[in-house]
């Protein structure tokens, strides 16, 4: 049975760092096939794709939040962290972990239930 | 505004069939990259709902599809049913941003 849970605060001030888990459980972080993204929506908005990390640890970012984001794995604790550097209230989002089967193309087959996060002072 | 366009509503009577368009562009769904579609019922995650433009997971009922032409892609739903009532969004991969996934601005359907 493969699922994702996400972790983390849910509360940060202006200009700190966000660090979010994700902890699967069901697929190994090693598998060729597999990678896992990380996902948000704003209250009321669109998802919008954050970033990426595949088997191989190669990594790819939204172009628009690449200078603040920062993913990685540690594959023995089945773990993926996210960091968000300088958060802003506009940042207030739920954040979602989901496995990608098979590449760029392939769906995310399994999300999280997703965190939600709340930028305020 | 999103990178795929979709219409913010569309509506119908139970029984009935909808479509949802996704609207891209040559660097994603016109460059040959797959879309999959998503069902985010209210206060959920979304779901997996549509992969590979026009395959269904295991335990997604036939009354779901998909398709893809050019640089669009629809997903229809038939025999509309009320549970049936939530967002649903499309994704592709674009070539043209370095490498990005990208998603669709969503769909609410209302069941009448």
């Amino acid at each position: 049975q493969v699922t994702l849970k996400e972790s983390g605060p849910v509360l940060v001030k202006p200009t700190e760092t966000l660090t979010l888990t994700c902890t699967v459980s069901g697929f190994s972080l090693s598998n060729a096939r597999m990678g896992v993204s990380w996902i948000r929506q704003p209250p009321g908005k669109a998802l919008e794709w954050l970033a990426h990390i595949f088997s191989n640890d190669e990594k790819s970012y939204s172009t628009s939040l690449k200078s603040r984001l920062t993913i990685s794995k540690d594959t023995s604790k089945s773990q993926v962290v996210l960091t968000m550097t300088n958060m802003d209230p506009v940042d207030t989002a739920t954040y979602y972990c989901a496995r990608t089967l098979g590449g760029i193309v392939g769906a995310k087959d399994y999300w999280g239930q997703g965190t939600l996060v709340t930028v305020s002072s | 505004q999103s990178v795929l366009t979709q219409p913010p509503s569309v509506s119908g009577a139970p029984g009935q069939r909808v479509t949802i368009s996704c609207t891209g562009s040559s660097s994603n769904i016109g460059a040959g990259y797959d879309v999959h579609w998503y069902q985010q019922l209210p206060g959920t995650a979304p779901k997996l709902l549509i992969y590979g433009n026009s395959n269904r997971p295991s335990g997604v009922p036939d009354r779901f599809s998909g398709s893809k032409s050019g640089t669009s892609a629809s997903l229809a739903i038939t025999g509309l049913q009320a549970e049936d009532e939530a967002d649903y969004y499309c994704q592709s991969y674009d070539s043209s941003l370095s490498g990005n996934w990208v998603f669709g601005g969503g769909t609410k359907l209302t069941v009448l």
